[in-house]
């Protein structure tokens, strides 16, 4: 199994700052992903990182809003820009190898911007 | 709308009752993944069903797809407050182990 951390677990933004989120895994993946869930809803997908590569986004997400960095197998970060309330949310990293019968999460960024 | 229907959406049960949920998609199910989240956590895998008719099980939780591959259910047997939570399906409904498209989830409350 893969074990999936997350940093930061949780923050507290202002308006119109950044954050940046990292994601290890502790084995090499081929597919890693960044997952919204706002609250009360379902994950959202917001792009696939992939490795030495721009990530692949999800309609409605965009780079400029979301880049993502993804340098090697292991590790991917998560850039939340320019934030307002509205992106309020947990953010998720999840991994998967193509022929394995399980998907991995990490335990999330918890996201509060006042 | 919503490509996966998860119902019932909310579901209180007494301990040591059985239950069951459901996860819906108009489209083929390549995989189907079942996660539990407790309340401000990660999703915690469960297990993942891929061909039609497959059933597995672990523990107390029995996961089927049936046979069209559009439906799958969860069955909890003689459930306890250890159960509790949100459950979410996550499914491959593009094929080529491609990305996951999860429902809303169903909230699980085990009354001791």
């Amino acid at each position: 199994s893969a074990v999936i951390s997350q940093k930061p677990s949780r923050d507290i933004c202002q308006r119109g700052t950044s954050l940046t989120i990292q994601c290890q895994v502790d084995s090499q993946v081929t597919m890693m992903f960044w997952y919204r869930q706002q609250p009360g809803q379902s994950l959202t997908l917001i792009a696939t990182a992939n490795q030495g590569s721009e990530a692949t986004y999800e309609s409605g997400f965009v780079i400029d809003k979301f880049p993502i960095s993804r340098p090697n197998l292991t590790f991917s970060t998560l850039t939340v820009s320019n934030m307002s309330p509205e992106d309020s949310s947990i953010y998720l990293c999840s991994a998967r190898t193509p022929g394995r019968e399980t998907q991995y999460f990490g335990p999330g960024t918890r996201l509060l911007v006042l | 709308s919503q490509e996966l229907e998860q119902s019932p959406q909310s579901l209180i049960v007494q301990e040591g009752k059985n239950l069951t949920i459901n996860c819906t998609s108009s489209k083929t199910l390549y995989g189907l993944y079942w996660y539990k989240q407790k309340y401000g956590e990660g999703l915690i895998f469960l297990m993942m069903l891929q061909k039609g008719g497959e059933e597995k099980s672990h523990e107390k939780i029995t996961a089927k797809l049936d046979e069209k591959k559009q439906q799958s259910s969860l069955h909890i047997t003689a459930s306890q407050p250890s159960h509790a939570g949100i459950y979410l399906c996550g499914a491959d409904i593009a094929g080529a182990n491609s990305k996951l498209t999860f429902g809303k989830g169903i909230t699980l409350s085990v009354r001791p």
